[in-house]
């Protein structure tokens, strides 16, 4: 079956650094990724959609690559702030269904002053 | 302001009770989810729902049904509810297309006592 795995449970950087968090996914080849922001006691919320056919995307500070070879997702933040400290779920659509989401299990991203 | 609702923001639970989680949202969205998120294990899909009086299971149905009566409401039923369902409970929706982003609610923390 699919699997999808986030690397890192927790990460911890420094303010201003750029914070990277990798997605990975097997046994499948998604025709897109997206990538939600959890605070906690919250749901997800969401914050970047990237198709298979695209490099890369940007918001902001933010960036998501794609790479259906290595079948790696990266998010990227720039310049990170305290205030983006948080859980961030990769979502793939389901193998047997694309209307289904399914998640990666989350890295949970602390940002220090 | 688009919006899930979950009926409870925290429940608590006896063994063996039976336990209604209702979800309304206000988009017209034909597609609902109800995930459990557990710490470690990310959030799981336990049913998903395409249209009224439709659903799939996900990948922890077990212990659970759901209903789908009108469009904008999905409840889920713990027919017996037991220790391990013990959990926070997500429900979310989207509407029907490849790669449509997904609205939360903001939870239900049951406690299954």
């Amino acid at each position: 079956s699919q699997k999808i795995e986030q690397n890192s449970e927790a990460l911890n950087i420094q303010e201003g650094k750029t914070a990277t968090l990798t997605c990975n996914y097997t046994n499948y080849s998604p025709a897109y990724l997206q990538w939600y922001r959890q605070d906690p006691g919250r749901g997800p919320v969401f914050l970047l959609l990237i198709r298979e056919n695209e490099k890369e995307k940007r918001k902001e500070r933010l960036k998501v690559t794609f790479d259906t070879t290595l079948k790696q997702s990266l998010f990227h933040i720039t310049a990170s702030q305290p205030a983006d400290s948080a859980t961030y779920l990769c979502a793939p659509p389901g193998y047997s269904s694309a209307s289904k989401i399914i998640f990666g299990s989350g890295t949970r991203l602390s940002i220090r002053p | 302001d688009v919006k899930v609702t979950q009926s409870s923001r925290y429940l608590v639970k006896r063994t063996g009770e039976k336990v209604f989680l209702e979800c309304v949202q206000d988009m017209d969205h034909e597609n609902m989810f109800w995930y459990r998120q557990d710490p470690g294990l990310g959030l799981r899909l336990i049913y998903f729902s395409y249209d009224v009086k439709m659903k799939e299971k996900g990948d922890i149905p077990e212990g659970y049904s759901v209903s789908r009566e009108k469009k904008e409401r999905f409840s889920l039923i713990l027919e017996s509810a037991s220790t391990n369902q013990t959990s926070m409970y997500l429900c979310a929706s989207n509407s029907q297309g490849r790669d449509t982003e997904a609205f939360f609610g903001q939870g239900t923390r049951l406690t299954v006592v």
